[in-house]
């Protein structure tokens, strides 16, 4: 089946710690995005990539690097997690070929930091 | 500064109809989206307005006035299934979405 999956679908992390959270896509979408959904707070764009080999900063990038090394795959790190880190964090795709270019999104990384 | 403002909270009945209003500032437009999400899920589209008007999809339909920077999401024939939030996103000058905090939408029978 078609879509975007994210691992882990949870974590507890101890502050200080490296995470990486993982996105793969098969719909060979062109872009990907990272964001973080707080309670009260909109969808936060962390970091994007609007084609492979190429990656840009969002409204929030600090604390967080991401590569894109092919299409499929956008993975997220944490280099030293932190508190304020605690989050939901949702990986999202489109196709810009599209009339709409609608994101599709993944079913969600829940992080709590310790 | 940018901002998406739509209420935080509706209530309605089962059968009815609700109108969930989201109004924008922007640097640029270049469409709006709005998006529902169940609790503990991902967020899935709903539609999109890049021209004027009403689109209709189903029991669905979704108001743009660019002018007024103002959408609505009108919903019909409510069920309990519609129980969810609803976002509203503007893509802006960057082609970069900007997302409302969302409106929690609670159907009574």
């Amino acid at each position: 089946i078609a879509g975007i999956t994210q691992a882990p679908t949870s974590q507890i992390l101890a502050a200080g710690r490296r995470m990486t959270l993982r996105c793969t896509q098969d719909m060979r979408h062109n872009a990907m995005y990272w964001y973080r959904q707080d309670l009260g707070l909109g969808l936060r764009l962390i970091h994007y990539s609007n084609t492979a080999g190429t990656t840009g900063k969002g409204e929030v990038p600090d604390g967080y690097s991401v590569s894109r090394a092919n299409t499929d795959d956008f993975p997220l790190t944490l280099a030293s997690a932190v508190p304020s880190q605690t989050s939901v964090y949702f990986c999202a795709s489109s196709d810009s070929s599209g009339t709409s270019n609608e994101q599709f999104f993944g079913p969600g990384t829940r992080l709590t930091v310790l | 500064g940018q901002n998406i403002d739509q209420p935080t909270e509706m209530t309605a009945t089962e059968g009815a109809i609700v109108q969930i209003n989201c109004t924008y500032q922007t640097s640029g437009f270049n469409g709006l989206f709005w998006y529902q999400q169940h609790a503990g899920e991902a967020p899935t589209f709903l539609s999109y307005n890049v021209l004027d008007g009403l689109e209709e999809k189903g029991r669905f339909s979704s108001f743009l006035s660019r002018s007024k920077g103002y959408s609505y999401l009108l919903l019909k024939e409510l069920q309990m299934k519609d129980s969810a939030s609803y976002l509203c996103a503007v893509r802006d000058s960057n082609y970069q979405l900007i997302w409302g905090a969302g409106t929690k939408l609670i159907i009574k029978p």
